[in-house]
């Protein structure tokens, strides 16, 4: 069974900290691995990845996968209230119609 | 962002009766899917759809149905409601390259059954 794992499942920070989120994974066939931003309606697409150790960045986020381990992490540095969400991580697979399975995220709550 | 939309965005039902959401899509992606979204289980597939007429079930495809006539429509119906159903609902696209794109997603449905 297909499954996805993210750590931790809540976190508080402080503005200005530098906070990693986990995904772990087990799959089939997998393709790539993706992460969302949800702010209490739809999630928003932040990063596509499918190769090992190449880091994508945009701003203070920044990801990697690691496909020998089944991993990924999401870095972001500086944090402010404005990132404060539920980031979710899902896995791509050749399954379906290339169907993405998610974890059940990490609410992170960055406090002035 | 994709023009993806959702109605309705709220809904009160009583229990046993039908409910179908809709979920239209204007940028002709080929791939559809029908998510539920629940405390502590995170985003969970309930239907797909490769294209007009061409449906399968996700993970947890009991008491929903599903129907695609038209590339830019995706309709979930709920034929009895159930309170197990009370649920967020997310749709969600993606183009014919679906391996190499993000999918996008409509802005929900909160479905309460009562």
């Amino acid at each position: 069974e297909d499954k996805v794992v993210q750590s931790p499942l809540s976190l508080v920070v402080h503005e200005g900290d530098t906070v990693t989120l986990n995904c772990s994974y087990e799959v089939t066939n997998f393709r790539s691995l993706l992460w969302y931003k949800q702010e209490k309606k739809a999630p928003t697409f932040l990063f596509m990845l499918t190769s090992s150790g190449i880091e994508k960045k945009s701003g203070r986020l920044s990801s990697i996968l690691d496909k020998k381990e089944l991993f990924s992490i999401l870095n972001i540095t500086a944090t402010q209230t404005g990132d404060s969400a539920v980031y979710l991580c899902a896995v791509r697979t050749n399954s379906g119609a290339n169907n993405l399975f998610f974890g059940t995220g990490t609410r992170l709550t960055v406090i002035p | 962002d994709a023009g993806i939309t959702q109605s309705p965005r709220h809904k009160v039902t009583e229990t046993g009766t039908p409910v179908t959401l809709r979920c239209h899509q204007t940028e002709n992606h080929r791939y559809m899917y029908w998510y539920r979204q629940d405390p502590g289980h995170g985003l969970r597939l309930i239907h797909y759809s490769y294209g007009v007429k061409d449906t399968d079930k996700g993970e947890v495809s009991d008491g929903y149905s599903v129907s695609r006539s038209k590339t830019e429509d995706f309709l979930l119906t709920l034929e009895s409601a159930t309170s197990s159903q009370t649920s967020v609902y997310f749709c969600a696209s993606t183009g014919a390259g679906a391996l190499n794109t993000e999918a996008f997603f409509g802005q929900g449905t909160r479905l309460t059954v009562v």
